[in-house]
């Protein structure tokens, strides 16, 4: 069974600083996904990493994949106040169309002055 | 641009009424999706269609119904509603290749947010 977990849960930081959110999943995938979501909003699609080794960027954030180790990270540089947002990893199980997506628990990052 | 709309976006119910949440997408995508999620918290798939005519239950147990009668229709349907149905329910949709590219982003559309009295 597909598990996916997200480290930290909570994560408070300043502004100008940089982070990394981990993403661990627990079985073969060929797709994983980032979404942001603001407070009282829906998903809004960041990324999404198709390969071993698969690195994709927009603004301040990078998201990798690592499929050896299960592991995606997103990369945070110089944080600003606006993103400040919850932020999900998603998973498809291996196989192809068919496979549902499992979520991360998310993390809310808080950027503060 | 995704074009993937919920109606409607609050309701305040009393328990014991039937309800439907609209979802309805224009992109043409074959696979819809419903999730509940409470504040906060991560989302939980509760069904899930891959076409017209396709329905199937996600990982989540739910008392909710669901029906594809048209590719870009994908209402839920809560016969007779509680409050522990209260929750947001985020609809979304998506297409696994698009110009022949993996993809199956999924797109989501801004929610409903319940509350069963």
């Amino acid at each position: 069974e597909l598990k996916v977990e997200q480290n930290p849960l909570f994560l408070s930081m300043q502004e100008g600083k940089n982070y990394t959110i981990y993403c661990n999943y627990s079985t073969t995938s060929d797709r994983l996904y980032w979404y942001r979501q603001d407070p009282g909003k829906s998903l809004e699609s960041l990324f999404v990493l198709l390969s071993n080794g698969a690195v994709k960027q927009e603004g301040r954030l990078m998201a990798s994949l690592d499929t050896k180790a299960r592991l995606s990270t997103l990369h945070i540089t110089a944080a600003v106040h606006d993103l400040s947002a919850t932020y999900f990893c998603a998973v498809a199980g291996y196989g192809g169309a068919t496979n549902k997506l499992i979520f991360g628990t998310g993390t809310l990052l808080a950027v503060q002055p | 641009e995704a074009d993937i709309y919920q109606t409607p976006r609050y309701l305040v119910i009393g328990t014991g009424k039937k309800i439907t949440l609209e979802c309805s997408q224009t992109m043409g995508h074959d696979k819809m999706y419903w999730y509940q999620q409470d504040p906060g918290m991560e989302l939980h798939l509760i069904h899930y269609s891959y076409g017209v005519n396709s329905t199937e239950k996600g990982d989540l147990s739910s008392e909710s119904t669901v029906s594809r009668i048209r590719t870009e229709h994908f209402p839920l349907t809560l016969e007779s509603a509680r409050p522990s149905h209260t929750s947001q329910y985020l609809c979304a949709s998506s297409e696994y290749e698009i110009a022949g590219a993996v993809t199956d982003t999924q797109y989501f559309g801004p929610g409903t947010r319940l509350t069963v009295l």
